[in-house]
Order: C-alpha cells, then sequence, then structure tokens
C-alpha cells in the first residue's frame, strides 16, 4: 500500500484561485519532505524542501509568495499555489525519505497531482 | 548544462530483445545513483540503486562510472510491461539526502 499519500490527484480550478494540495506520510515521520513539478516530456524539478516546524527552502527562481509551503506536522506538508494561472498547469509530486533500519533511507513519493488551471 | 542528462528516446524495442541506454551526470560530487520508472502521467517508482561495482535485479542491470560521470541500464529479455519512461536519479550529498536531481527520462517502448 501506499507509504505516501498525495491529495487531490487531479484539480482544476480558475485563474487567480488557489489550489491546496497535501502531501501526508501514513506509517511514519517525516521531518522533511519535499516537492517537485514536473512539466510534460520534461525532468522532476526540485521545488521546495518542506521542513517540519520551520521555514520551507525554496530552490532557485521558485517564487516562495506563490508556492506556500507548510509543515505543520511529522506527517503532514501541504503546498498552496497562490492566484494560479495556465503557467502553472503541471503535475505536482511531494516526498519524503523514510529510515529503513534493513536498508537505511527510502524515499517515497506520494501519486502525484495534476494541476489544470483554466 | 542540466545536471543529468538522458537520451529522451524513444528506444522501441521488439519483444524479448536488450536495450540499454545511458545518462550522463555533470557534478563528480554526486554520491548516490538510482533508475526510477515512470509510467505515464503516475509517480516515478524506484527500478533500483546503482553501485559503483555494478549490480543486477533480474532482467536489469546496472553500471556506474565515476570516472566519465555516467550510469546505464541494461535490459535483457524486454517484456511489453517495461515499456515506461526509465529516469536516471542523482543525489548530491548524504546530508540532503532525499534531494534528488532528476533527468528528463529515456522512453522505452516495446514492442510485440
Amino acid at each position: 500500500g501506499a507509504v505516501v499519500s498525495q491529495h487531490p490527484s487531479r484539480v482544476i480550478c480558475k485563474s487567480g484561485t488557489s489550489v491546496k494540495i497535501e502531501c501526508r506520510s501514513l506509517d511514519f515521520q517525516a521531518t522533511t519532505m519535499f516537492w517537485y513539478r514536473q512539466f510534460p516530456k520534461q525532468s522532476l524539478m526540485l521545488m521546495a524542501t518542506s521542513n517540519e516546524g520551520s521555514k520551507a527552502t525554496y530552490e532557485q527562481g521558485v517564487e516562495k509568495d506563490k508556492f506556500l509551503i507548510n509543515h505543520a506536522s511529522l506527517t503532514l506538508s501541504t503546498l498552496t499555489v497562490t492566484s494560479a494561472h495556465p503557467e502553472d498547469s503541471s503535475f505536482y509530486i511531494c516526498s519524503a525519505p523514510k529510515d529503513r533500519a534493513e536498508s537505511g533511507n527510502t524515499i517515497y513519493f506520494g501519486e502525484g497531482s495534476w494541476l489544470t488551471v483554466v | 548544462r542540466k545536471e543529468v542528462e538522458q537520451d529522451p528516446g524513444p528506444f522501441n524495442v521488439p519483444e524479448g530483445a536488450t536495450v540499454a541506454f545511458n545518462c550522463t551526470y555533470s557534478n563528480s560530487a554526486s554520491q548516490s545513483f538510482f533508475w526510477y520508472r515512470q509510467d505515464c502521467r503516475k509517480e516515478p517508482k524506484l527500478l533500483m540503486s546503482v553501485y559503483s561495482s555494478g549490480n543486477e535485479d533480474g532482467r536489469f542491470t546496472a553500471q556506474l562510472n565515476r570516472a566519465s560521470q555516467y550510469i546505464s541500464l541494461l535490459i535483457r529479455d524486454s517484456k511489453l510491461s517495461d515499456s515506461a519512461t526509465y529516469l536516471c536519479v542523482v543525489t548530491l550529498t548524504t546530508d540532503s539526502w532525499g534531494k534528488l536531481q532528476f533527468g528528463a527520462g529515456t522512453q522505452v517502448v516495446v514492442t510485440p
């Protein structure tokens, strides 16, 4: 079963509105989660590192005021796309590293969220 | 220059054949290497880690060449279900564990 759950899987919103995407670690605590974005036929690009209890760390070129990240608990990180525009339409996906005693850190991905801004 | 570069393909492979493709990375400080598989409109899934000595997992063989900074993946006896995009993934340092750098992917299409 899923280890990291992401919701919603698909969302359509109007231009100018905000959309929240949730990423949950289901059976482990994740002090760090990562948010990626993937445009068609392109690689997944890291947007930001979500840190529980502190501010997110954004990659160069990613607007922190537009992509709000909140990591309020050890199992939940949220990404809010504010004032969405059609060019924000993309596949957004989160990941979380889980420490596995038998094999060290393993990185689990959420199912991803398809955002379409109309 | 992209950090991780891959031939986008597509590689059209007859069922049962062997296909191999490479990935190059630019940062010599890269520490960990992986191949992920991504099906259309889905999340990436770990196929295998890549170790310095090379490693095999069933029909899949991965090689790492640190001197030339490339990673390879070979698929033997291709199955129709192997059709997917294969993502080369690199991490820089152990203290940024989980922070992955992805290639754009190599598309493999296995045909009957």
